[in-house]
């Protein structure tokens, strides 16, 4: 348990298809993450949300719509994706501090299929 | 870009010490060293991080020189499930955490 859950674990969906994921973070933290994690490539950022305001986009497609409702939700809204969109993605939160020496929290994702 | 460096992959027998290293020659006085592993399709588990101290605690040890220039991550006594892909990265305050390729530990029987 790692107090990032991440719904739904596995998800198939066609190029023409409207789909949604879920994260929710049970840690009290104020900042979420979405990675992409593609087959031998390294954890690429997507989005970084600060206190529910998006603070980063990592020159990602519009296809791939994040929103962030409170600190503890985050969902990834997908729409007419690509093959090559086939990844692992991730959720992660961490808590904001002065220090700036927060980890990261990772949930263990939904591994997403494009047919 | 990531700015560390570490070996693509490292073996090490059960029970042994596991110690990997980690480049990160360019790092400024107010970033941090993370270490964190992936287990296969899993996500990312954050093991340890500091700043210029060692750190250790239940999972591991963390040893930066004094230069800060590199560091070891340290697993006392490796076990199987200890198998992973552990990353090294180095994070200022208001960064991202970016993460490189990291290295990919076997522990064999």
């Amino acid at each position: 348990e790692t107090g990032v859950t991440q719904t739904p674990r596995h998800l198939v969906m066609g190029m023409t298809n409207k789909k949604s994921l879920k994260c929710e973070q049970h840690l009290g933290h104020n900042a979420m993450y979405w990675y992409k994690q593609s087959a031998k490539k390294p954890l690429e950022l997507m989005f970084v949300y600060n206190f529910k305001e998006q603070t980063e986009n990592n020159s990602v497609p519009s296809r791939f719509s994040p929103e962030c409702p409170n600190s503890s939700h985050l969902f990834l809204h997908l729409h007419t994706l690509q093959p090559e969109d086939s990844a692992l993605y991730l959720c992660a939160s961490s808590q904001l501090s002065g220090t700036g020496s927060s980890p990261l929290h990772f949930g263990n994702g939904t591994r997403l299929t494009v047919t | 870009d990531a700015k560390t460096t570490q070996p693509p992959s490292m073996d090490c027998a059960e029970g042994r010490a596991a110690n990997l290293p980690c480049n990160h020659s360019t790092i400024s006085g107010n970033e941090y060293v993370y270490w964190y592993r992936q287990i296969h399709s899993q996500g990312p588990q954050y093991i340890i991080h500091g700043l210029k101290n060692n750190e250790t605690n239940e999972m591991a040890s963390l040893i930066i020189t004094e230069d800060r220039k590199s560091s070891t991550l340290i697993l006392p006594h490796a076990t199987l499930r200890d198998t992973a892909v552990y990353y090294c990265i180095v994070r200022g305050y208001g960064q991202n955490f970016v993460f490189g390729p990291g290295t990919r530990l076997s522990v064999l029987p």
